[in-house]
């Protein structure tokens, strides 16, 4: 495997299932991203990670949970999400973001979640 | 106001067109301005970055950016029907590196 993979590739859950999304990381990046896609919108930041430790929450609901164990993996963890939730998330990976630098990101194919 | 504004098209061109992909911006702090095209069940992939203000070239594809205007381009020569896909301009700088703004996406058709 190379780049960015994300398991599983579709998901179909209830509103009451709890279930989980898995990236990693192939590139030797410190740094990983959730984000959030859905028609008409820009991309929304979900999640940051840098060294394992998440560094920017973007003021996500509770019923989405990062786990970062390492700095290869990310999961995302959800639990009695809404109708509203069904989107394209997508897992990213970079070189350490520095200061006055380029953040240039590497994506993964994402997951597509159905909420029904 | 968006921070980043990005007319979403749907943008349809014939083969062999020259393309042209505009996003505007509001935060002058921004430095680095990302373009990254994003196929059908695919994941956004990088396509070019540049710096401040200038040109910037890659093959058939050629990046400009005005930061008087606040104004920033992607140029597609000689357009293929592989090149249908939607395109995302994105940037960061200043206080907020580590954290991408991405404009909505344009969708492209070449049609052969």
């Amino acid at each position: 495997e190379t780049g960015v993979t994300q398991t599983p590739r579709h998901l179909v859950m209830g509103m009451t299932n709890k279930k989980s999304l898995k990236c990693e990381q192939h590139l030797g990046h410190n740094a990983m991203y959730w984000y959030k896609q859905s028609a008409k919108k820009p991309l929304e930041l979900m999640f940051v990670y840098n060294f394992k430790e998440q560094t920017e929450n973007n003021s996500v609901p509770s019923r989405f949970s990062p786990e970062c164990p390492n700095s290869s993996h990310l999961f995302l963890h959800l639990h009695t999400l809404q109708p509203e939730d069904s989107a394209l998330y997508l897992c990213a990976s970079s070189l350490p973001p520095l200061a006055g630098g380029p953040d240039t990101q590497y994506f993964g194919p994402g997951t597509r979640l159905t909420v029904l | 106001q968006k921070e980043v504004e990005q007319d979403p098209g749907p943008l349809s061109v014939p083969e062999g067109a020259i393309v042209s992909l505009n996003c505007t911006y509001s935060n002058s702090a921004f430095q680095y301005f990302m373009w990254y095209r994003q196929y059908s069940r695919k994941g956004p992939e990088l396509l070019m970055y540049t710096y401040s203000s200038g040109n910037k070239e890659d093959g058939r594809f050629t990046a400009q950016v005005d930061k008087s205007s606040k104004y920033i381009s992607l140029f597609i020569r000689d357009s293929q029907p592989s090149d249908s896909a939607t395109y995302l301009c994105a940037m960061n700088g200043g206080t907020s590196y580590g954290k991408l703004t991405f404009g909505q996406g344009t969708i492209l058709t070449v049609h052969p």
